[in-house]
């Protein structure tokens, strides 16, 4: 089955701490894989994908085929990194359906 | 993101009503897709297009309809037959070759 997990509901941390969001997959194939984000009252967009292996606002996610995980990590958390952020798979077969998890909010402590 | 537009924010229906979510699109982007936001559980696919006059059902299909007429514009149904309705709706569309989607600012539908 094709699934998407993120264990964590609730990430609560004090600025300048690092971050860990926690994302894993189940999907026989290669997946394509997206971390999205919302910011309180704004639109879900995409923060970053794993093909092009990007810093985004600081955000690093690597995709660990071996243990099927593709966290989202910065090394110094800032305020307005406080969010609502999903990680999607997007199967193969060019549908660009997205699978995404459950979500986890960020809350970034001053 | 302005490109993509949904209507109403809020609606609300008495049960038994089928109701029309709108989402339009100036993007001209190939594929459109519906999703349905509910807490705890992320977004679950419903109904995706990717050109017009074809449509596919998603994950939760059952009680939603749709129609692809325009390349611009991808409406969805909820009908009498979906159980829980109540939800936040999120229409999103994509250029054809690319990755990645982009969101409207959501439905909230409530069912009274």
């Amino acid at each position: 089955a094709q699934r998407v997990t993120q264990p964590e509901k609730l990430l609560s941390v004090f600025k300048g701490a690092p971050v860990e969001l926690k994302c894993n997959y189940s999907y026989s194939g290669s997946p394509e894989l997206f971390w999205y984000v919302q910011y309180s009252r704004q639109r879900l967009q995409l923060l970053l994908r794993h093909i092009s292996r990007e810093s985004i606002k600081g955000f690093t996610a690597d995709l660990n085929k071996g243990e099927t995980s593709f966290h989202l990590k910065k090394p110094f958390a800032q305020e307005e990194d406080s969010a609502m952020y999903y990680c999607a798979l997007s199967p193969s077969g060019n549908t660009g359906k997205l699978i995404f998890g459950q979500g986890t909010t960020l809350q970034v402590k001053p | 993101d302005g490109g993509i537009t949904q209507s109403p924010k809020y609606l609300f229906r008495k049960e038994g009503q089928n109701v029309t979510l709108s989402c339009e699109q100036n993007l001209n982007h190939d594929a459109m897709y519906w999703y349905r936001q509910d807490p705890g559980q992320g977004l679950r696919l419903i109904y995706y297009s990717q050109i017009v006059n074809d449509f596919q059902k998603g994950d939760i299909a059952e009680g939603y309809s749709v129609s692809r007429e325009k390349k611009e514009s991808f409406p969805l149904t909820v009908t009498s037959a979906q159980k829980n309705p109540t939800a936040f709706y999120l229409c999103a569309s994509k250029l054809s070759g690319t990755d990645t989607q982009y969101f409207g600012p959501g439905t909230r539908l409530t069912v009274l």
